[in-house]
Order: C-alpha cells, then sequence, then structure tokens
C-alpha cells in the first residue's frame, strides 16, 4: 500500500517567513506532485518533479519553488509566505515513467498553512 | 490545453436515491479519466479510472467521447458516500493530472 506522508497537518506562519513543507512517498514512484486545494477552484498544480533534481512548474508556481534531492523526498518552499497562500496543500506521487502518460496519484493527508 | 468542468458544486440527494455526477472535459486526444473522492478527514483516494472499467463501492463511469463526458453514477446512494469528488484527465504521454473544481455530495437520511 501506497504511503505518503506530508510533515505537518496545520502550520501557522508570519507574513515574509519561509516556509518548507516536505513529503515523503515509500513505493519508489518517479512522479511527485504539490497541489493547493481551495474551496471552488478544486486542485490546482503548484509544481512537480518526474526524477530526482528534475522540476517543471505547474499551473500556480508564482511564490512557490521546489526541491527533490532524494527520489522519496518533494519539498515546496514558500521563499517569503504571503497571506494569498493560505491554503490546504497536497503532496502525490505517481509511479508511471517517461512515455506512459498519467498514472494513478496517491494522495499525502495535507497541510493546512494559515499565513497571518 | 485540456480542461475539467464540473458543473455541480454541491449535490443533495436522498438515501437510496440515483446519484450522478457530471463531468466534462476538453481534450483532442485519447484521454486518461479518473473520478478521486474526500471523505471527511480523509486523504484524496482514488475511486475508479476509466480504463480500470471496475465499479468501486457501486459506482460506474463511462467514457463518452462523442459527448467528452465521464459521469459518475451510483444507482442507489448512501450515507456513506457523502463526500467531495474530482473528476480528472490525463494527457497522452503526460505525468500531470488536471482537476475539476470538485463537487460536494450531501447523502441525506
Amino acid at each position: 500500500d501506497v504511503k505518503v506522508t506530508q510533515s505537518s497537518r496545520y502550520l501557522v506562519k508570519r507574513t515574509g517567513e519561509k516556509v518548507f513543507l516536505e513529503c515523503v512517498q515509500d513505493m519508489d514512484h518517479e512522479n511527485m506532485f504539490w497541489y493547493r486545494q481551495d474551496p471552488g477552484l478544486g486542485l490546482r498544480l503548484i509544481y512537480f518533479s518526474y526524477d530526482v533534481k528534475m522540476k517543471e512548474k505547474g499551473d500556480i508556481p508564482e511564490g512557490y519553488s521546489v526541491s527533490r534531492e532524494k527520489k522519496e523526498r518533494f519539498s515546496l518552499i514558500l521563499e517569503s509566505a504571503s497571506t494569498n497562500q493560505t491554503s490546504m496543500y497536497l503532496c502525490a506521487s505517481s509511479l508511471a515513467g517517461s512515455g506512459q502518460g498519467a498514472d494513478t496519484q496517491y494522495f499525502g493527508p495535507g497541510t493546512r498553512l494559515t499565513v497571518l | 490545453a485540456q480542461r475539467v468542468t464540473q458543473p455541480e458544486k454541491l449535490l443533495s440527494v436522498f438515501k437510496g436515491a440515483p446519484v450522478e455526477l457530471k463531468c466534462n472535459y476538453s481534450y483532442s486526444g485519447s484521454p486518461e479519466l479518473f473520478w478521486y473522492v474526500q471523505y471527511s478527514r480523509q486523504r484524496l483516494q482514488l475511486l475508479l479510472r476509466h480504463i480500470s472499467r471496475e465499479s468501486i463501492k457501486g459506482f460506474t463511469a463511462d467514457l463518452n467521447k462523442g459527448e467528452t463526458s465521464f459521469h459518475l453514477k451510483k444507482p442507489f446512494a448512501q450515507e456513506e458516500d457523502s463526500a467531495m469528488y474530482y473528476c480528472a484527465l490525463g494527457a497522452l504521454g503526460d505525468y500531470k493530472l488536471s482537476f475539476g473544481a470538485g463537487t460536494t455530495v450531501t447523502v441525506r437520511a
């Protein structure tokens, strides 16, 4: 059974702080994703990674960066947190490699971030 | 670019009644389509994907390429079906999924 874990369930930060959200998966998945989930907007992709040290921007990358130094770990970084980044952040992973197309994504429990 | 539309934000049905959640997509190629569900206080999880053609928890979804739809159906809703449901689309050769805005289903006793 795939297990995706996220470092915190709830996080409260101040405007301007640097914020790190961490995600770990234990199934040797190649692809990892960061989304934010907002009511009425669904899931919006922030960044994804299809291999170690590889990353691509999603639909809403502004204000975020990512790091993937090891296959199992994918970090989301808010360089200078702002109130409009208050949201639920979901991490996901999937197995399929290059050319195989979209595969089932497995999600972590989410981190609810509040920026004051 | 691909797009997924779930026209209903909220859906309320009585227990035992049929329920249908609509999902329309725009994509010129052959799509990979998924339904995900999020129960209260639980993580988002796969409900079903069209390629597997399985019926999960009594739900089925049929891909209609002519109407570009992938509606989710269940003939008799149960209270435990109350949840948020997301339709998602994967394009050929892509790792990503495009999600709809989601539909919140409430099943009343």
